[in-house]
């Protein structure tokens, strides 16, 4: 089956820059969107069709891909950046959606 | 504005039933599918599924193929999920979110509700 790798934690120091990545085990050709989540509540999307943002999000906040890798940058990390980030792609047909198993951003 | 409201908190015994609802406003009911993705504790996210509030039609991720379903009340703009069956294991935050795409699938998630915790206990 199809999986979403993400790294567990990545920790960085307030205004420097974050990258988190999600790696698929198969060349794929579908979009990844990025969510963050932080305690008690529920995801927000951040990144859209790989590097789209959505209105409202801070552009500090970008995505970006390379072959089976994507990317969510964030630019000078501030400490209400500190939050559980997760990857997710579907499938064109609609019968997949698929989450990687997030990674804890920790703001030193 | 949109928002997706949710149905408070449940506790049920294992091989009973729940089921969830979520109530839209704010956009066209039947122009957005509503999908269904749960969160274990301490865990990551876990989708179920989808309903096309315009058709009614449903797809289900395999994990949950004959436990889930899914339907809506276009009068009161409200989808619902109902699993059965219930273990320990299906103690978790259930979430509805709405697809981002008008009138189609995209498989992402632009608004979410605020989640309903489910606790399966004996």
């Amino acid at each position: 089956s199809y999986e979403l790798t993400q790294p567990p934690s990545v920790s960085v120091s307030p205004g420097q820059t974050a990258r988190i990545t999600c790696s698929g085990d198969t060349l794929s050709k579908q979009y990844f969107h990025w969510y963050q989540q932080k305690p008690g509540q529920a995801p927000v999307l951040l990144i859209y069709r790989d590097k789209e943002r959505p209105s409202g999000i801070p552009e500090r906040f970008s995505g970006s891909s390379s072959g089976t890798t994507v990317t969510l940058t964030i630019s000078g990390v501030q400490a209400e950046d500190e939050a559980d980030y997760y990857c997710q792609s579907a499938d064109s047909g609609g019968s997949s959606v698929i989450f990687g198993g997030g990674t804890k951003l920790t703001v030193l | 504005q949109v928002q997706l409201v949710q149905s408070g908190a449940e506790v049920k015994k294992p091989g009973a039933s729940m089921k969830v609802s979520c109530k839209a406003s704010g956009y066209i009911f039947t122009g957005y599918y509503i999908h269904w993705v749960r969160q274990a504790p301490g865990q990551g996210l876990e989708w179920m599924g989808w309903i096309n509030p315009n058709s009614g039609n449903t797809n289900f991720a395999q994990g949950f193929q004959g436990r889930v379903t899914m339907t809506r009340d276009t009068s009161i703009t409200t989808a619902y999920m109902e699993l059965s069956s219930l273990r320990s294991d299906d103690t978790a935050v259930y979430y509805c979110a709405r697809d981002a795409s008008n009138w189609n699938y995209a498989g992402v998630f632009d608004y979410w509700g605020q989640g309903s915790l489910l606790t399966v206990s004996s």
